[in-house]
């Protein structure tokens, strides 16, 4: 079946380590995103990506890091340089607008928590 | 930058009808959409409206767009518990290329057996 999958589901992580969130989609959509979502402030966009080798800052990109290799793959690396990291991490990929309606697809979220 | 605003909670009972509302500031939006998200989950489209509709129908679901006041709202009809969720409006104004959303910050819906 075609979709997003996002690993880990849930990530613990000490205080002044960097960590990786996993993001591969089959979909063969040009465009990936990344967004971080805290309660009551919906959602907010951290990195973007429409083409390989190619991504964009969002709104709140301070802290993080992203590549994109491969069209499949879009991971999100999560440095010590984030001040407040604990937050539900979304995935979600679309074709381009132009081509389609610009309907993003997400994954299932990964929860990251700071000790 | 652009915002978009939803009240935070709603509560309705099984069976009637619930209107979710999303007031949003930007004027040049092209597409408008409503997404559903259940309790620890990504989130899924329900639907979408251009911005040169007024109105879009899908089974149990009603869009209705204003346009000149810059409002959206969601009408569930005979609204069931499996529609307990957060329901954000989003919109761009992007043309063409990636498709940068704005989200609202999600009306929780509780409907009460």
């Amino acid at each position: 079946d075609g979709g997003i999958t996002q690993s880990p589901k849930y990530l613990f992580r000490k205080e002044g380590q960097n960590v990786t969130l996993s993001c591969e989609q089959n979909l063969n959509h040009d465009a990936m995103y990344w967004y971080r979502q805290d309660p009551g402030q919906g959602l907010r966009l951290i990195y973007y990506s429409q083409i390989v080798n190619d991504f964009q800052k969002g709104d709140i990109a301070e802290g993080y890091s992203v590549s994109r290799e491969k069209k499949e793959s879009f991971p999100l690396t999560v440095t010590s340089a984030q001040k407040n990291p604990t937050a539900f991490y979304l995935c979600a990929s679309s074709r381009l607008l132009g081509q389609a309606t610009g309907e993003l697809f997400f994954g299932e979220g990964s929860r990251l928590t700071v000790l | 930058g652009e915002d978009v605003e939803q009240s935070l909670f709603l509560s309705v009972r099984e069976g009637d009808s619930s209107v979710i509302n999303c007031t949003y500031t930007d004027s040049s939006s092209t597409y408008l959409y409503w997404y559903k998200q259940e309790p620890g989950a990504g989130l899924q489209l329900l639907t979408y409206i251009f911005s040169n509709m007024d109105m879009k129908q899908d089974q149990r679901l009603t869009v209705l767009l204003n346009k000149k006041d810059k409002h959206l709202s969601l009408r569930i009809a005979d609204t069931q518990t499996g529609d307990s969720a957060i329901y954000f409006c989003a919109e761009t104004e992007d043309q063409t290329g990636a498709n940068n959303l704005f989200f609202g910050t999600g009306t929780r819906l509780t409907v009460i057996p």
